[in-house]
């Protein structure tokens, strides 16, 4: 079955600094990748996702980038604020025709920015 | 359209008594999901529903746990016999085919 491993748990920047968080898959078969922020008491908010024909997707201050090869993909926050201190989730699935049709998540990254 | 909607935001019950949640997805989504976190955690699937029709169980639902999608709108989750186990938050999120999921804001059980 599939398995995310994200790293780091914890990291704290300072504000404007970048912020990075990695994620590895183990299903070669994994073709969509979101990235959940979770703030205390809220469910997860969608921010950005990218899928296996693309290498690198970008919105305003938030990148993803993909490596099929590696099994990897990541997170890019830059000019970090902070208000974008929260919790970071990634996650992977298969969507096949079929009808399977659950993400398996990472076990998240708390982001502290610091003014 | 105001998201997905979940009830009661919070629950706390005693061990051994039946509890029910509810969801109510976003109205043009077909699919819907049930997933557990625990804290610190990331969120571990439960179940799927597209329309109405259970299309995938975990194995972390046990046999108290049951949920349903009437008439592919909204759907419920009860747990039987509850366990301090299960103390958790139960997300619910819907769909429109494949694309991103929307979560709701979720109902935190906790067992006494």
């Amino acid at each position: 079955g599939e398995n995310v491993e994200q790293h780091p748990s914890t990291l704290s920047v300072q504000e404007g600094d970048s912020a990075v968080i990695k994620c590895t898959y183990s299903d070669s078969a994994s073709n969509y990748f979101p990235w959940y922020k979770q703030e205390l008491g809220k469910g997860p908010q969608l921010i950005i996702d990218i899928r296996s024909n693309v290498g690198e997707k970008k919105d305003q201050r938030i990148a993803v980038t993909l490596n099929k090869t590696a099994k990897h993909f990541s997170l890019h926050i830059t000019e970090t604020q902070p208000e974008d201190s929260a919790v970071y989730f990634c996650a992977a699935n298969v969507f096949p025709g079929g009808s399977q049709g659950n993400l398996i998540f990472g076990k998240g990254t708390k982001l502290s920015v610091k003014p | 359209d105001t998201g997905v909607s979940q009830d009661p935001r919070h629950k706390i019950t005693k061990r051994g008594q039946n509890v029910t949640f509810r969801c109510d997805p976003i109205s043009e989504h077909n699919r819907l999901y049930w997933y557990r976190q625990t804290l610190g955690q990331g969120p571990e699937f439960l179940t799927y529903f597209q329309n109405e029709a259970q299309l995938e169980k975990s194995r972390l639902l046990s046999d108290r746990f049951s949920a349903e999608r009437p008439k592919g709108s909204f759907s419920t989750l009860e747990i039987q016999r509850t366990e301090q186990g299960d103390s958790a938050m139960y997300l619910c999120a819907s769909s429109l085919g494949r694309d991103g999921y929307t979560f709701g804001s979720g109902t935190r059980l906790t067992v006494v």
